[in-house]
């Protein structure tokens, strides 16, 4: 199995909404509702932030979103805060007990 | 609340066994839940290591299947991960997390610090 893509890098400005995508398979992104997304600050470990594409753990803003269509799925940031600013890591479960991630991408408020 | 520790030497010589422990506070390791290793390098982002269960499977990485075994000991309420044949390809931080639920699709919503391991000579 391959790493999931995502790109390297995303900016928005304060207020605005910025989308992260996380292109895998059929084998993994489009073949399961699987789908998680992390946040990392620097120096910190990953936070779970989105699960199962579109649930998001108790305490993470409402800002945050996800979703899918077929093989890709996105992470929405919506009204962009300075705290925003991190590296974002998408996973998604490949079947067979695997799990892939992907290379992260670094989300930059401008 | 739930805290998890990793510890463990910094520098492993090329070709020997990378050896961690994950000691878990605020919930026994025997009671449920995935336990398992993530880890991160510059260059290649998070890789799932691999995942045990208590009483149950235990999952690895097909591309690290041959040298890496994950174990729990529930007497010390705590998990560890030993690898071996280290490159410095290997040189990662090294990350011990747990499952948010008890099945193997479920992400991971407890995280330690990290622990950074180089591998050199």
């Amino acid at each position: 199995q391959s790493a999931l893509t995502q790109p390297p890098s995303a900016s928005g400005s304060p207020g605005q909404s910025i989308t992260i995508s996380c292109t895998g398979t059929s084998s993994d992104v489009g073949g399961y509702d699987y789908v998680s997304w992390y946040q990392q600050h620097p120096g910190k470990a990953p936070k779970l932030t989105i699960y199962e594409v579109t649930k998001r753990p108790s305490g993470v803003p409402d800002r945050f979103s996800g979703s899918k269509s077929g093989n890709t799925a996105s992470l929405t940031v919506s009204g962009l805060q300075a705290e925003d600013e991190a590296d974002y890591y998408c996973s998604s479960y490949a079947g067979n007990n695997i799990l892939l991630f992907g290379g992260g991408t670094k989300l930059t408020v401008l | 609340q739930v805290q998890l520790q990793e510890s463990g030497p910094g520098v492993v010589n090329p070709s020997e066994t990378l050896s961690l422990t994950c000691g878990v506070s605020g919930y026994p390791v025997g009671n449920g839940y995935y336990w398992g290793w993530i880890r991160q390098t510059p260059g290649k982002g998070l890789e799932w290591i691999g995942v045990t269960y208590p009483y149950r499977n235990t999952y690895y990485n097909p591309s690290l299947n041959s040298r890496v075994t994950i174990s729990i000991d529930m007497a010390r309420n705590q998990f560890s991960l030993k690898l071996t044949s280290v490159t410095a390809a290997d040189t990662a931080v090294y990350y011990c997390v747990r499952s948010r639920t008890g099945v193997t699709t479920a992400p991971f919503d407890y995280w330690g610090q990290g622990t950074l391991v180089t591998v050199s000579s």
